[in-house]
């Protein structure tokens, strides 16, 4: 089982252009959630996707958005890039209705706006 | 306004003997809580949780306290390994389901 897996692992970009990011949830998860964490700070949370709708949504603006896939994985998406947008971008998988502890996390993107 | 606080950023702890990590919150819905550790370069895995109907939590060389009237939560690691240096990170939810609001994480380096 290859766990959930994220692309890329590493990606710069310029101010003002869009990005997508993508995640592979778990084997037998359906519910994908994304987090921010940036430098010297905890995970963020962004918003999490069920059944390919957008279930929650934490305090982030319209400029990111998301996709769910019928195969359960997913995709992150940010427009009109800034530079405090420069982070580690984590994915994480849940079975539905499944408890935080059977959440599991991908490695992450690390995300550089110049 | 942080709900979730790690007040320390790093502890350094000799191997054998105990590390404790702290951390506060400020949301009085909160009521499930949960440790993950974290190694560079990997997501971060789940280490223990807590109910807030529990004190005490125990997962073999782990223990997690609850001290609601304080608001407060403690991870204890005895004894502690080389292999437990990471950075650790306290969240809190509302429900068992709920997103997660985790803290800056404090950075533990055990030596041998």
């Amino acid at each position: 089982d290859a766990g959930v897996t994220q692309s890329p692992t590493h990606l710069i970009k310029t101010r003002g252009q869009q990005v997508t990011l993508r995640c592979s949830p778990k084997s037998g998860h359906d519910t994908v959630s994304w987090y921010q964490q940036a430098l010297g700070q905890g995970p963020q949370f962004i918003f999490q996707y069920y059944e390919e709708e957008e279930r929650q949504r934490g305090n982030f603006p319209d400029r990111f958005s998301g996709h769910q896939f019928p195969n359960y994985s997913s995709e992150l998406n940010v427009n009109a890039l800034l530079l405090g947008d420069s982070a580690l971008y984590l994915c994480a998988s849940s079975p539905d209705q499944g408890l935080n502890t059977e959440a599991f996390f991908g490695q992450g993107t690390r995300l550089t706006v110049v | 306004d942080q709900q979730v606080k790690q007040n320390s950023p790093s502890l350094s702890v000799q191997e054998g003997r105990i590390s404790i990590l702290n951390c506060d919150y400020t949301n009085s819905m909160f009521d499930y809580f949960l440790w993950y550790k974290k190694y560079p370069a990997e997501g971060p895995t789940f280490l223990i949780s807590i109910s807030s109907i529990k004190d005490k939590n125990e997962d073999g060389r782990f223990t997690v306290f609850l001290n609601k009237s304080a608001m407060h939560l403690s991870l204890h690691i005895v004894p502690s390994q080389p292999g437990d240096s990471a950075v650790y990170f306290c969240a809190s939810t509302h429900g068992s389901q709920g997103n997660l609001i985790f803290g800056k994480g404090t950075k533990l380096s055990v030596k041998p």
